[in-house]
């Protein structure tokens, strides 16, 4: 069936390092993807999505590119924050079923 | 702008307790969702409803039941609480489609004891 696989945290960077989790999915057909992000106590924030093939998703200076050939699709951001410290979720839509299927997450702290 | 309101945001429940969690969105939306978090695990689908009148199970149904009440509620119900059942609980909702993003609300964070 549909499976995300996402690197395992939890990830440690100084600010201002770059940052990159890995993301690699398995689906049948043409699945959208997207980044979640989840602040301490929260819910789930859309961060970035990608809906086909070479699509790049931005916002708030994180980047994510569907790689079909690699079935991927990496989390990065060139200069990290402290207020980037969260639990990030790569996930995917459609492929043999509509539903949103999550990866584990991956914690990353960022440190002054 | 409320967006997914669930309630309560929190809960103790003793082994054999039951209790409804409530979820409600203002999008207007077609779809919505129940999903559970645990450590290392992510989140897994309990239970979703692609339309008003209609529910199907997820990964993990067993020991909970839905209601869709109408397009803006959709409930889930733990008839007989059982400790594997701790865990934060997350409604969603989003338009039908497959490049359609969920959005989610606050949880709700559930202890069996």
């Amino acid at each position: 069936g549909d499976s995300v696989t996402q690197m395992e945290g939890p990830v440690t960077l100084s600010e201002e390092a770059f940052l990159t989790i890995n993301c690699t999915y398995t689906a049948t057909g043409y699945p959208s993807l997207f980044w979640y992000v989840q602040y301490p106590g929260e819910g789930l924030q859309l961060l970035l999505k990608a809906t086909k093939a070479d699509d790049k998703g931005s916002n708030k200076g994180f980047e994510a590119t569907y790689r079909k050939e690699t079935t991927s699709f990496h989390l990065e951001k060139g200069s990290v924050q402290v207020s980037d410290s969260a639990v990030y979720f790569c996930a995917l839509k459609g492929g043999a079923t509509n539903k949103l299927i999550f990866g584990t997450g991956t914690l990353l702290a960022v440190q002054p | 702008n409320a967006g997914v309101t669930q309630t309560p945001k929190f809960q103790v429940l003793k082994t054999g307790q039951s209790m409804t969690l409530q979820c409600a969105q203002d999008m207007n939306h077609n779809s919505m969702y129940w999903y559970r978090q645990d450590p290392g695990m992510g989140l897994r689908l309990i239970y979703y409803s692609a339309s008003e009148g209609t529910t199907d199970k997820g990964e993990v149904p067993n020991g909970y039941n839905v209601s869709r009440l109408n397009k803006r509620e959709f409930s889930l119900r733990l008839e007989s609480a059982a400790p594997s059942q701790t865990s934060v609980y997350f409604c969603a909702s989003s338009e039908a489609g497959g490049s359609q993003a969920l959005h989610f609300g606050n949880g709700t964070r559930l202890t069996v004891t």
